[in-house]
């Protein structure tokens, strides 16, 4: 097993735009979650869904959205992008209640 | 309000001599610690939880409910051991769902 994959692995964007960035988890796996990582700072809760249905939801706007698929891959979906929004996103798979496995993250610029 | 601190952003130390990395944590009920470790050019990786108390790599970590620490210690740092540390509590956020708060993380750099 690969391991948590995630594509792409960098992405530029402006602002405004719209973005979508993927994540396939361990074999075996049901529950994703995303995390944004900002430069200095530590990951910060964004997502978490489990069977498909949304878990657990951090403190970021509605412009921020998931989405899990019947096969445990998941979207993360973000409109109307702002400068504020570069950072590394990583998503994480795991068994429920268990350890999370990171994927490498994709780094996405706003221009 | 729960929230993890790492107060150091970056510690340096020698070769064979100890290491303790801080984390002081905020939260009202019965966390869940742990840390997690990232090698330079890795993903992040679980190093240890507070519930399996196992030592990794030699590394022990400690929950201390009464000053609310989870220190991160070593007794002989090894050049391998350089990496980023976080520290991170998995905890009930807003009664409604389980969230792993995590620290800003120590750069720890370990000299020759």
């Amino acid at each position: 097993d690969a391991g948590v994959t995630q594509s792409p692995t960098h992405l530029i964007k402006t602002r405004g735009q719209h973005v979508t960035l993927r994540c396939s988890p361990i074999s075996g796996h049901k529950s994703v979650s995303w995390y944004q990582q900002v430069l200095g700072q530590g990951p910060q809760f964004i997502f978490q869904y489990y069977e498909k249905e949304e878990r657990g939801r951090g403190n970021f706007p509605d412009r921020f959205s998931a989405r899990q698929f019947p096969n445990y891959s998941s979207e993360l979906n973000v409109n109307a992008l702002l400068l504020g929004d570069s950072a590394l996103y990583l998503c994480a798979s795991s068994l429920p209640s268990d350890t999370q496995y990171f994927g490498p993250g994709t780094r996405l610029t706003v221009l | 309000a729960q929230r993890v601190t790492q107060p150091e952003k970056l510690l340096s130390v020698f070769k064979g001599a100890p290491v303790e990395l801080k984390c002081n944590y905020s939260y009202s009920g019965s966390p869940e610690l742990f840390w997690y470790v990232q090698y330079s050019r890795q993903r992040l990786q679980l190093l240890l939880r507070h519930i399996s108390r196992e030592s990794i790599k030699g590394f022990t970590a400690d929950l201390n409910k009464g000053e609310t620490s989870f220190h991160l210690k070593k007794p002989f740092a090894q050049e391998e051991d350089s990496a980023m540390y976080y520290c991170a509590l998995s905890g009930l956020y807003e009664d409604s769902n389980y969230q792993l708060i995590w620290g800003a993380g120590t750069k720890l750099i370990i000299k020759p």
